[in-house]
Order: C-alpha cells, then structure tokens, then sequence
C-alpha cells in the first residue's frame, strides 16, 4: 500500500483565517479525496481531488470553503478558508490505485479554530 | 438511501476475551465492505475488506469479519483481545461494481481493554 503523509499534523488557528494542508503520496495514485471527521463523529467525503481539474465535491460542502488543488499524482492541497470554530476537526486524506482498489488513509490534520 | 449502522458506541472488554463488534448496511446491491480501525491521535488502517467470494474474510492483527447477505451485515471478531486492540473501529460501505470511491462509514465503536 501507498505511504502518505500530512502537513501539518495540528494546528491551531484563528477564526476568520485559512489554512492550507498538504497530502504527499510516496507512489502514483489515480484517486485522492479528503474527509472530515467531526470531534466524536464518523468520516464524512468532502470531495475528490481530481489531477489537472476542479475537485467534484458531494453534497454540503463547496469549493469557496474548501478549495482543493492536485497538480500531480502524487501530491493534493486542501484549504479550510475563513474558519470557524465548527471548522474545528480531523481532516483526512485517502488514496487509491485505480478503480475497485481499497481506500488507504493518511495520519489525518487535527485542526482545532479559536 | 445507503447506510451503515453500528449498534454499539461503546464496548469494553478484558484482555483475553473475545469481541465481536457489529456492522450493519443498507445497500441496493452487494456492496464492498469495510473494517477500518483508529488509535488515538492516528489516521485510519485497513483491517480486512469483502468485495466477493469467501464470506469470512481474514485481516490483519488476527481479526476476521463475515458477510452475511441475509442478515445485511458484517461483524468483526478476535478470539482474544489485547491490550493494544484499544482503539475505535469503523465500518465502510462502498458501492461495488469495481467502485470503491464513494465510501460511507458508520458511526464507529469505540473499544476499551482492561487488563
């Protein structure tokens, strides 16, 4: 499996302020997406990470929120913009090798927004 | 719409007992499933995964889980916990049909070794 790797592992932050994480794969992947896990809850997809093209995002999240960048296949930005306490949680990234292939995770970003 | 239950929040167990933490889904078809597991402050492993064939799947740390369609679930066991099971454990769903992108997980289960 793919090792991956966050920057940074925690952060404390500001409201009103960003803050951009990085997800660095040691290998080609075809697929990254990031999740949100909320404090206490379960992981929830915030969007796919598509190389060379907007990031498709599900339901509830945006991209003026959450803008996403992948400019090569090994390497993925998240930014949480204009925080808020409630932006207060784990963000994960995930990767995998192609269709049908299992989801392998990276060691998450704790963020915790004052 | 797609789900994924686990009924329990919270279990606790003695080193050396044994465990079974349930999962249950909502799916249309049959779907891929899932054990991930989480220790604190750390990203999420892969314990063992079902996408067809033998419906008692072994994983790694001496884990297995078994698919039974009839009864839409997929519980995880050890014959013998230890102390470094501690951790939070979540079950995935993903959509089949070669589609592993789209993966929902359950609430988790939390999971607490005495000595």
């Amino acid at each position: 499996s793919a090792v991956i790797s966050q920057k940074p592992s925690r952060d404390i932050c500001q409201r009103g302020t960003s803050l951009t994480i990085q997800c660095q794969v040691d290998s080609q992947v075809t697929m990254m997406f990031w999740y949100r896990q909320q404090p206490g809850q379960s992981l929830t997809l915030i969007a796919t990470a598509n190389q060379g093209s907007e990031a498709t995002y599900e339901s509830g999240f945006v991209i003026d929120k959450f803008p996403i960048s992948r400019p090569n296949l090994t390497f993925s930005t998240l930014t949480v913009s204009n925080m808020s306490p409630e932006d207060s949680s784990i963000y994960l990234c995930s990767v995998t090798g192609g269709q049908g292939d299992t989801q392998y995770f990276g060691p998450g970003t704790r963020l915790t927004v004052l | 719409a797609q789900s994924v239950t686990q009924p329990d929040i919270h279990i606790t167990v003695s080193e050396g007992a044994s465990l079974e933490l349930r999962c249950n889904y909502s799916y249309g078809a049959t779907p891929y499933l899932f054990w991930y597991v989480q220790s604190p402050g750390q990203g999420l492993q892969l314990l063992l995964k079902y996408f067809s064939g033998d419906t008692l799947v072994q994983g790694i740390k001496g884990f297995e889980a078994e698919f039974k369609r009839s009864q839409s679930s997929f519980n995880l066991r050890k014959p013998s916990v230890h102390w470094s099971d501690a951790a939070e454990y979540f079950c995935a769903v993903g959509p089949g049909g070669y589609n592993t992108d789209k993966l929902i997980f359950g609430t988790g289960t939390r999971l607490q070794v005495f000595p």
